[in-house]
């Protein structure tokens, strides 16, 4: 099983949007819609930020939003925050019971 | 609150196993698959597999078949995880997260490091 393809970084100004792709195939993102997203700052554990690949669980900021379509989630931050500045990380059910990640992107808010 | 304890570091040898516990609290057990995540240094997580603790059936990634036990004792709430035949690359921060297909995984433990060392 094959990483999800993540950008290895993007990066934005305070108050902008910036979007995170995550390119999977047709057995993994392009099948099912069952993507999440984490978002990860240094020395803690990933944290949920969207599940089911636009849902936001409670207490997520609406700042944050997913959407999908065929072999491709993204992940769109708007109204970029100094705190946002984190590694974002997609994951797709993938099938017989697995789960893939992605390679993980560094987002920096300039 | 739903929390998910896991035990604390460990060094090992290369060739040795380890076994890390996730006892979790706050949410029923047994309602959740119970998932194990290795992240190496520098690396993004890479999932594991899986233990259903209301049946202990188990699902684990290709890469870590043959090498990884997971298990979940419903008397305690705790799940496991063993590692065998450790090697170098290894050496990893390793994750217990609580969800399934409709939620993400929304409840991680903090993590726990094995670091190999001969």
């Amino acid at each position: 099983q094959s990483a999800l393809t993540q950008p290895a970084s993007v990066s934005g100004s305070p108050g902008q949007s910036i979007t995170i792709s995550c390119t999977g195939t047709s057995s993994d993102v392009g099948s099912y819609n069952f993507v999440s997203w984490y978002q990860q700052h240094p020395g803690k554990a990933p944290k949920l930020m969207i599940y089911e690949g636009s849902k936001r669980p409670s207490g997520v900021s609406n700042r944050f939003s997913g959407s999908q379509s065929g072999n491709t989630a993204s992940l769109t931050i708007s109204g970029l925050q100094a705190e946002d500045e984190a590694d974002y990380y997609c994951c797709s059910y993938a099938g017989s019971g697995t789960w893939v990640f992605g390679g993980g992107t560094k987002l920096t808010v300039l | 609150e739903v929390q998910l304890v896991q035990s604390g570091a460990e060094v090992k040898k290369p060739g040795a196993s380890v076994k890390i516990s996730c006892k979790v609290s706050g949410y029923t057990f047994t309602d959740y698959y119970m998932h194990w995540v290795q992240q190496a240094p520098g690396k993004g997580p890479e999932w594991m597999g899986l233990v259903d603790p209301e049946d202990g059936e188990t699902m684990n990634a290709e890469k870590f078949q043959g090498r990884v036990t997971i298990t979940a004792d419903t008397s305690t709430d705790t799940a496991y995880m063993e590692l065998s035949s450790l090697r170098s690359e290894d050496t990893a921060i390793y994750y217990c997260a609580k969800g399934g297909f409709d939620t993400g995984f929304d409840h991680w433990g903090q993590g726990t490091l094995v670091t190999l060392s001969s």
